[in-house]
């Protein structure tokens, strides 16, 4: 069975610019979950999708959303980066994440650079 | 922000030496996890104690769950090079949300 597949890898952004993150979960997954990742914050939750439905959101600005498609596929969408925003994102697939029970799947993530 | 607390941050042992690291939270826990996540890549699931469990065995990793201390320790016997990584715990939030500890960063030298 596949893993789950974050694109791209790498992300290099100037300030200003927007950009989308793209997770493929593990197949029969439909939860998907993004987390940010930094050295200072340590690992922060971003948002939950559940069949194309978000339960839940971080405490981020609006400047961070997301979506999820039909095939549980998910991506994140950043505009207006800033600075602050580089980071390695982290995208992770569940059987279901409502009990605490299900283990998390995760990407290997991207890194994104915002310069 | 929501976060576990993790200490050490840090901890430098020789391989064959056992490991501990322990996680506490300033909500209250259920069902608790701990990730191990080797550098730059993402985070891999290595145990799951249930909130009415209070210590649960898995190969070489022995964890440990107070409820009522909030708290959950993760043990690692006979270390080996191979387990250098970053190790978080995690537990829900709400509904839906996993809250990670600040990890703490192993180190065995060969």
């Amino acid at each position: 069975k596949a893993g789950v597949t974050q694109t791209p890898r790498y992300l290099i952004k100037t300030r200003g610019q927007q950009v989308t993150l793209s997770c493929s979960p593990i197949s029969g997954h439909r939860s998907v979950s993004w987390y940010q990742q930094t050295p200072g914050q340590g690992l922060q939750f971003l948002f939950e999708y559940f069949s194309e439905t978000q339960r839940n959101k971080g405490n981020f600005p609006g400047r961070f959303s997301g979506r999820q498609f039909s095939n549980s596929r998910s991506e994140m969408n950043v505009s207006t980066l800033e600075l602050g925003d580089s980071a390695l994102y982290l995208c992770a697939s569940s059987s279901h994440a409502g009990q605490g029970v299900s283990p998390l799947h995760f990407g290997n993530g991207t890194r994104l650079t915002v310069t | 922000s929501q976060q576990g607390e993790e200490d050490p941050q840090a901890l430098s042992i020789q391989e064959g030496e056992n490991a501990t690291m322990n996680c506490s939270y300033k909500t209250s826990i259920n069902n608790l996890q701990w990730y191990r996540q080797n550098s730059g890549r993402g985070l891999v699931h290595l145990i799951l104690i249930r909130s009415n469990e209070r210590e649960k065995h898995s190969g070489r990793l022995r964890v440990t769950l107070d409820t009522s201390k909030k708290s959950s320790s993760l043990l690692i016997t006979a270390s080996r090079a191979a387990d250098t990584a970053s190790y978080f715990c995690a537990t829900l939030s709400g509904t839906y949300k996993y809250i990670f500890g600040t990890g703490t960063r192993l180190k065995v030298l060969a």
